[in-house]
C-alpha cells in the first residue's frame, strides 16, 4: 500500500542529545512537511521541502534541522537547542498545487 | 497572524444523528480548504477538500459547505457512527502561496454515543 511511514513511534531524548525522526513516503509526492502537535493546539509547521535538495523553514524551525537527499525521505533532527521538544511530531507529503497533505501516524518524543 | 478557528471545542451526538462541525477562517485570500479526522495516537486523515470557486462538495456521508461571505466552513456527517468519534480539524491555504502554508485550527472533538 502507498503511504507515509514514520519511525520510531515513541522516542526518548536525554539532555544534550540530538535525535532523528524518520519519515519515508512511497506516494511519489514532491512536497514533504514536518509538523509539531501539542495538546490543545493546532499543527505548527517546522520545515517543508518542495523538491529534493531544497527545504524551507516553517513557523517554528528553531532547534530543528532537516535534509532532503531523496524524494522519498525527509528526516527531522531535534537538536539539543530545542529546549521543549516533548510533543507529537507529524510528517506529511503532497503533490504540488491545491492538493491535500497526507500524514503519517506520528512519533511521540519525550524527555528522559 | 491570521488563523483558522473553531466555534466549539466539543460536540456530542447520538448514533444515527447528523453532525455539523463548524470552522471560521480569517484569511479572506484563502482559496483552498481541507477537513481532517484524527483518531487518538494517529496522524490526521484526509476527509474532504473544497476550492474557493465552490460552495458545496459532497463525499461519502460527508458534505463540506463554504460560505466565503462570512468566512465560514462546515463539515456535515450524515448518520453518525461510533467510528466517527475523533478530533476534526479544518485547514486553509492562502491564495497565491505555495502548497506548504496550511493553517490548522485547534480541532473539535466529536463523541458519538451509542
Amino acid at each position: 500500500d502507498g503511504g507515509i511511514t514514520q519511525s520510531p513511534k515513541y522516542l526518548f531524548r536525554k539532555e544534550g542529545q540530538n535525535v532523528t525522526l524518520s519519515c519515508e513516503q512511497n506516494l511519489n509526492h514532491d512536497a514533504m512537511y514536518w509538523y509539531r502537535q501539542d495538546p490543545g493546539q493546532g499543527l505548527r509547521l517546522i520545515y517543508y521541502s518542495q523538491i529534493v535538495n531544497d527545504f524551507q523553514k516553517g513557523d517554528i524551525a528553531e532547534g530543528y534541522s532537516v535534509s532532503r537527499e531523496k524524494k522519498e525521505s525527509f528526516p527531522l533532527t531535534v537538536t539539543s537547542a530545542q529546549k521543549n521538544p516533548t510533543a507529537f511530531y507529524l510528517c506529511a507529503s503532497s503533490r504540488v498545487g491545491n492538493q491535500p497533505q497526507h500524514f503519517g501516524d506520528g512519533t511521540r518524543l519525550s524527555i528522559l | 497572524g491570521e488563523s483558522v478557528g473553531l466555534h466549539l471545542p466539543t460536540l456530542s451526538v447520538q448514533e444515527g444523528d447528523n453532525s455539523i462541525i463548524n470552522c471560521a477562517y480569517s484569511n479572506s485570500a484563502s482559496d483552498y480548504f481541507i477537513w481532517y479526522k484524527q483518531e487518538s495516537g494517529k496522524g490526521p486523515q484526509f476527509i474532504i477538500d473544497i476550492r474557493s470557486n465552490m460552495d458545496k462538495r459532497q463525499g461519502q456521508r460527508v458534505t463540506v459547505l463554504l460560505n466565503k461571505t462570512v468566512k465560514h466552513l462546515s463539515l456535515q456527517i450524515a448518520a453518525t457512527q461510533p467510528g466517527d468519534s475523533a478530533v476534526y480539524f479544518c485547514a486553509d491555504r492562502g491564495r497565491g502561496g505555495s502548497n506548504y502554508k496550511l493553517t490548522f485550527g485547534k480541532g473539535t472533538l466529536l463523541t458519538v454515543n451509542p
